[in-house]
């Protein structure tokens, strides 16, 4: 089945800094969300994009579906940025499975 | 409410008893999903229910057992449980568009539930 690769695992990041997170898929995919998983477990949408580029406050984010990636931009980081982020694609195949990455676990201090 | 509601958030149980899991959504979506989140592994999918009928059962044991009387409800009955079921249990819904296309997923806060 697909795979759905994160990178970095671990990010930890002064306050104010700029990161970019990556979401590697292996298959042709229908959608791709990316979430934020805040300290108690929430889990926030953040972006639904299938392809091209969206911007939402300081977070932005691209996915190339023909090189199958996805970027996840974070801009001016604030500590409340923390938590876990995953992006999850829809198969191509199977559209009512969404398909895990493992996650970036990012650390925004003070 | 707004958006997506679960209860209760925590829950601690003994192996023998039976306890429910409940699910509601506010978006006017048609489809449900549970899924259990485990320390260190990618969140695993339980069951999906589209117009409230059941469409996918990832091989979860007997012991979890899912019941949707409506679009907007969704409970998952416990029953029975065992230590290595502790995990936080999400619940989400979306849109199913008719075309075998189901849309962008919303999830609730989640159960946090530890068997002991």
């Amino acid at each position: 089945g697909i795979q759905v690769e994160q990178s970095p695992p671990d990010l930890i990041l002064q306050e104010g800094a700029n990161s970019t997170l990556r979401c590697n898929f292996s298959d042709s995919v229908n959608n791709l969300q990316w979430f934020h998983q805040n300290p108690w477990g929430q889990l926030i949408n953040l972006f639904y994009i299938p392809s091209g580029t969206k911007q939402n406050g300081r977070l932005s984010a691209t996915t190339v579906a023909t090189e199958r990636y996805s970027l996840l931009y974070i801009s001016s980081s604030q500590t409340t940025d923390s938590g876990v982020y995953f992006c999850a694609v829809y198969n191509a195949g199977n559209n009512r499975k969404l398909i895990w990455g493992l996650g970036t676990s990012l650390a925004v201090n003070p | 409410e707004t958006g997506v509601t679960q209860t209760p958030r925590h829950l601690v149980m003994g192996m023998t008893n039976k306890k429910s899991l409940k699910c509601e959504q506010h978006l006017g979506h048609n489809a449900m999903y549970w899924y259990k989140q485990s320390a260190k592994k990618p969140l695993e999918l339980m069951f999906v229910y589209s117009l409230e009928e059941r469409v996918e059962n990832n091989s979860v044991p007997s012991r979890f057992s899912p019941e949707c009387p409506n679009s907007s409800h969704l409970f998952l009955h416990l029953h029975t449980l065992q230590p290595e079921d502790s995990a936080l249990y999400l619940c989400a819904s979306s849109q199913f568009s008719g075309s075998s296309s189901y849309n962008e997923q919303f999830f609730g806060p989640g159960t946090r539930l530890t068997v002991l």
